[in-house]
C-alpha cells in the first residue's frame, strides 16, 4: 500500500496570505489528523477528520481550518498567515476500528515571510 | 489533560551498544495507547513501537523493546545493538483510548546520536 502523501512539500508565503495543504491517507484509512511541529512548541495536534466530519480539535485559532472529502483526502487551510505559522505540518492517517496507530506523511514545510 | 515528558533532550551511544530513552506521562484514564516514533533528518515520522495499556506484556519489535510501568506511568524505550541508522529524534506519544478520536500528545523529544 502507498503511504500517506502530502502536497506541496515546501511552501513560501508572505504574511497576510492564505495557504491550503493537502493530505491523501493510506487507502482504506478514514481518519486523518493534522499536527504542527515547531522548534518552540514541539508537536501540537490541530484537528482530526473522520467520515468528512471534524471529530477533534486542538487549541488553535479559527484561522486554522480543515475539511475532508468523501475519498478521505483532507485539506487544511490557514488564513491571514502570521510569521509564527512557519512550521512543519504533518498529516497522519489511521484505520479506525483496527490497530490504534497513526501513520504519518512526509510533511509540508511552510515558511512565512 | 494528558502530558508526556521526556527528560533527556540529547543522548549518544556507540554503535552496537544498548541505550534506553525515558518517558513519563500523566493521565487519569485507564485505557490508552503509548507509542514511540522516530524522526530522522528527513523529518518523516516513523512508528517504532506501540503499547496498549491493558497489556501487561512489554512490546518488542526486533531490536526495540519497551519497559512499560503502568503504576509509575513510565514508558521507556530500549534500543539494542544500536546502528548508525538509529540516529534520529525520538518522540514518546500518548493516545487516549476511552474517547473516540486520534489525538496524539507528544513529548519534547530525545535526540539520539549513534557514533561509529
Amino acid at each position: 500500500k502507498a503511504g500517506v502523501t502530502q502536497t506541496p512539500r515546501y511552501l513560501i508565503k508572505t504574511r497576510g496570505q492564505q495557504v491550503t495543504l493537502s493530505c491523501s491517507p493510506i487507502s482504506g484509512h478514514r481518519s486523518v489528523s493534522w499536527y504542527q511541529q515547531t522548534p518552540g512548541q514541539g508537536l501540537q495536534f490541530l484537528f482530526e477528520y473522520f467520515s468528512e466530519t471534524q471529530r477533534n480539535k486542538g487549541n488553535f485559532p479559527g484561522r486554522f481550518s480543515g475539511r475532508q472529502f468523501s475519498n478521505s483526502r483532507s485539506e487544511m487551510n490557514v488564513s491571514t498567515l502570521e510569521l509564527g505559522d512557519s512550521a512543519l505540518y504533518l498529516c497522519a492517517s489511521r484505520s479506525v476500528g483496527g490497530l490504534e496507530t497513526q501513520y504519518f506523511g512526509p510533511g509540508t514545510r511552510l515558511l512565512v515571510l | 489533560a494528558q502530558t508526556v515528558t521526556q527528560s533527556q533532550p540529547e543522548m549518544s551511544v556507540q554503535e552496537a551498544e544498548t541505550v534506553t530513552l525515558s518517558c513519563t506521562y500523566d493521565t487519569s484514564e485507564n485505557n490508552y495507547y503509548l507509542f514511540w516514533y522516530k524522526q530522522p533528518p528527513s523529518r518523516q515520522m516513523i512508528l517504532v513501537i506501540r503499547q496498549e495499556a491493558y497489556k501487561q506484556q512489554n512490546a518488542t519489535e526486533n531490536r526495540f523493546s519497551v519497559n512499560f510501568q503502568k503504576a509509575a506511568k513510565s514508558f521507556s524505550l530500549k534500543i539494542s545493538d544500536s546502528q548508525l541508522g538509529d540516529t534520529a529524534m525520538y518522540f514518546c506519544a500518548f493516545m487516549n483510548g476511552e474517547t473516540s478520536g486520534s489525538r496524539l500528545t507528544f513529548g519534547e523529544g530525545t535526540q539520539l546520536t549513534v557514533n561509529p
